[in-house]
């Protein structure tokens, strides 16, 4: 699985940056990263996919970038509605997909 | 818009089997790489396996701890797509979802997610 710090909290209005570490196989190797949000108790959201860029309906807050194996997800004006869990992914020079293990995001 | 509705989900006995049907509505399912990923209970999301469209050949692509196990095939006309899981274990109790993967938006992203069917696996 790819790293994920646990938790991160921050009040609203802040900027939180949550970071996704894997490998040369992953990461490293494919421009294929996606964030998704999950809201408790209902299915995931794609809200970053191709490293940086956005589906539609998703709002400007949220950005995505990549230095080497570690990708981040940003999420800047915090707001009260943003509060859940992220996940990232990648594709894998395998041909498989994997998933990092979340980043509970708690707007204080 | 799409929609993924799941269903086949239950309560069964360790070293069981199992079909779990995934019903696309809202796009051309035949033209969709589709998914499952999975979510133990308090856990995080974990890949299962896709099988492309028929146009890529519809191979199918598995998570190592799945190859071998589980299977998924697709049945275009009916616009479903079914995972068969057999020796089944305690672990694999979990919120299975299907997905579309890169339909909507860029290659080798989830882009479309149902609401998930329960397999609970106990004695």
């Amino acid at each position: 699985a790819l790293t994920q710090s646990a938790s991160v909290s921050a009040s609203p209005g802040q900027s939180i940056t949550i970071s996704c570490t894997g490998s040369n196989n992953d990461i490293g190797y494919y421009n294929y990263v996606s964030w998704y949000q999950q809201v408790a108790g209902r299915a995931p959201r794609l809200v970053i996919f191709g490293v940086t860029s956005r589906p539609s309906g998703v709002s400007d807050r949220f950005s995505g970038s990549k230095s080497g194996n570690t990708a981040f997800l940003t999420i800047s004006g915090l707001q009260a509605g943003d509060e859940a869990d992220y996940f990232c992914a990648s594709y894998t020079s395998s041909r498989t997909d994997v998933f990092g293990g979340g980043t509970r995001v708690t707007v204080l | 818009e799409v929609q993924l509705v799941e269903s086949g989900g239950v309560l069964v006995n360790p070293g069981g089997s199992l079909r779990l049907s995934c019903e696309g509505s809202g796009f051309v399912f035949a033209n969709a790489w589709m998914n499952w990923v999975r979510q133990a209970p308090g856990k995080g999301l974990e890949w299962v396996g896709r099988i492309r469209a028929f146009a890529q050949g519809g191979t199918t692509d598995f998570a190592a701890p799945f190859q071998g196990r589980f299977s998924v095939s697709r049945h275009d006309d009916g616009n479903t797509m079914y995972l068969m899981m057999t020796g089944l274990k305690i672990e694999d109790t979990a919120l299975y979802y299907c997905t579309t993967e890169g339909f909507t938006y860029g290659f080798h992203s989830h882009d479309s997610w149902g609401q998930g069917t329960l397999v609970t696996v106990s004695s």
